[in-house]
């Protein structure tokens, strides 16, 4: 009940196309529900987060979309570009519990 | 200067070893955590503290352990290294706000490898 499913394991999109990201959680008591980006050699770092009262989130070109009842939530990147190439982490939280997928490893091609 | 800071960033060493990974953090924050992560697991929790005076177990803290020395450092050690303890390891920092919401930030990562 702890665990973050998260797929695709690795993703390879064009520049300027939409890459996205899914994950599922079973644990209704998680309640933030944040998505981290780390690039090569690096530690993660935070992108964007959402709670579960909103069922969307948009940061500039990354946005969350959160469907409460299906206990689901994903990561849309627009007009994707080779920067954003890295290694992208659904993560849950509740209290002092912090669980993290398994990882998304996104290649954008220019 | 970063912030959160890991010595070493490697370290090859060998199995019945004891190793000692340690951590530094500039930001003032009460909230330190040890993470490893493999490939195809994520990260996951291998210790945390809260504050000087609280230590606490996560997912996988059986065969390490941790010393928080002051609110800016906390390192993570190996008794006795073995194989598939190789892996990254990374520390994070979060401030005072609900643990739940408070971002974390991550140090580096250390990659250790047991031969």
């Amino acid at each position: 009940q702890q665990q973050v499913k998260q797929s695709p394991q690795s993703l390879i999109v064009q520049k300027g196309g939409i890459s996205i990201i899914n994950c599922a959680y079973e644990n209704t008591a998680f309640d933030y529900f944040p998505w981290y980006q780390q690039f090569p050699g690096k530690g993660p770092a935070l992108l964007i987060a959402i709670r579960p009262d909103v069922s969307e989130k948009k940061e500039g070109r990354f946005t969350i979309s959160f469907n409460k009842s299906a206990k689901q939530f994903s990561l849309h990147i627009m007009d994707s570009q080779p920067g954003d190439s890295a290694t992208y982490f659904c993560a849950a939280s509740y209290g002092q519990n912090f669980v993290f997928g398994p990882g998304t490893r996104l290649s954008v091609l220019p | 200067d970063a912030d959160v800071t890991q010595t070493p960033r490697n370290r090859i060493t060998k199995t019945g070893k004891r190793i000692m990974l340690e951590c530094s953090q500039t930001k003032g924050h009460d909230r330190m955590y040890w993470y490893r992560q493999d490939p195809g697991l994520g990260l996951r929790l291998i210790y945390y503290s809260f504050d000087v005076k609280d230590i606490n177990k996560g997912e996988i803290s059986d065969g390490y352990s941790v010393s928080r020395q002051a609110q800016a450092k906390f390192s993570l050690s190996l008794e006795s290294a073995i194989p598939n303890q190789t892996a990254l390891y990374f520390c994070a920092t979060s401030g005072s706000g609900r643990p739940s919401t408070d971002t974390q930030y991550f140090g580096p990562g250390t990659r250790l490898t047991v031969l």
